[in-house]
């Protein structure tokens, strides 16, 4: 099993902004998988990209994902302050590898 | 509603007791799991169990332990002899280990 290693581990953006975060992983995967945790409660999962995709989207998500480079980005377009919250990947190598979790970037969307 | 549910949301123990958090899930998954994590730190796995009556350790398994009598029930117990109990704890259900984790809204523990 690898963890995803999150980039920046905080971000302070106004609304109405775009947000970045990266994520980089060691080995090859078979899926890379992005959550959602807002302050006190579990997480919530956001998108799931496989190996053989490029990027992939979901309302104001992108999410894209370089193989060769061993990394992804998750982009939200036209931040809300209900974005605010921590976000994680987790690169699966699957077989009996586990989803590992970094310690992710704290987002802040500013009114 | 089909989802994964912990319970309860706040537990407050004293040293030396033996406490155990519920979960349970709806969603017909057969794999199971359990979490910990610290302030502003991520997810460590501590038990998981990928069909009834079987479970492995995870990356943190001392001091807990688990049982998987039924598909739709993953119980942890957090024995006394975790040293540092103090955490929130997050169990999660997956249909397949190719799919997303669907996580329960998590259980506060605090030691007294």
């Amino acid at each position: 099993s690898q963890q995803g290693e999150e980039d920046p581990q905080a971000l302070s953006i106004q609304e109405g902004e775009n947000a970045t975060m990266n994520c980089s992983y060691k080995t090859s995967i078979n899926n890379l998988q992005w959550y959602r945790q807002n302050s006190g409660r579990g997480l919530v999962h956001l998108i799931l990209i496989r190996s053989n995709e490029r990027e992939k989207h979901s309302g104001r998500l992108r999410v894209t994902l370089d193989t060769s480079k061993k990394s992804s980005s998750l982009l939200i377009t036209a931040s809300r302050a209900a974005d605010t919250a921590s976000y994680f990947c987790a690169p699966f190598s699957g077989g009996y590898n586990k989803l590992i979790f970094g310690a992710g970037t704290r987002l802040a969307v500013h009114p | 509603d089909g989802g994964i549910t912990q319970s309860p949301k706040y537990l407050f123990r004293k040293e030396g007791q033996n406490v155990t958090l519920s979960c349970e899930q709806n969603l017909n998954h057969d794999a199971m799991y359990w979490y910990r994590q610290d302030p502003g730190q991520g997810l460590r796995l501590i038990y998981y169990s990928q069909i009834v009556n079987d479970f492995q350790k995870g990356d943190i398994a001392e001091g807990y332990s688990v049982s998987r009598e039924k598909k739709e029930s993953f119980p942890l117990t957090v024995t006394s002899a975790q040293k540092n109990p103090t955490a929130f704890y997050l169990c999660a259900s997956q249909a397949g280990v190719y799919n997303e984790q669907f996580f329960g809204p998590g259980t506060r523990l605090t030691v007294l």
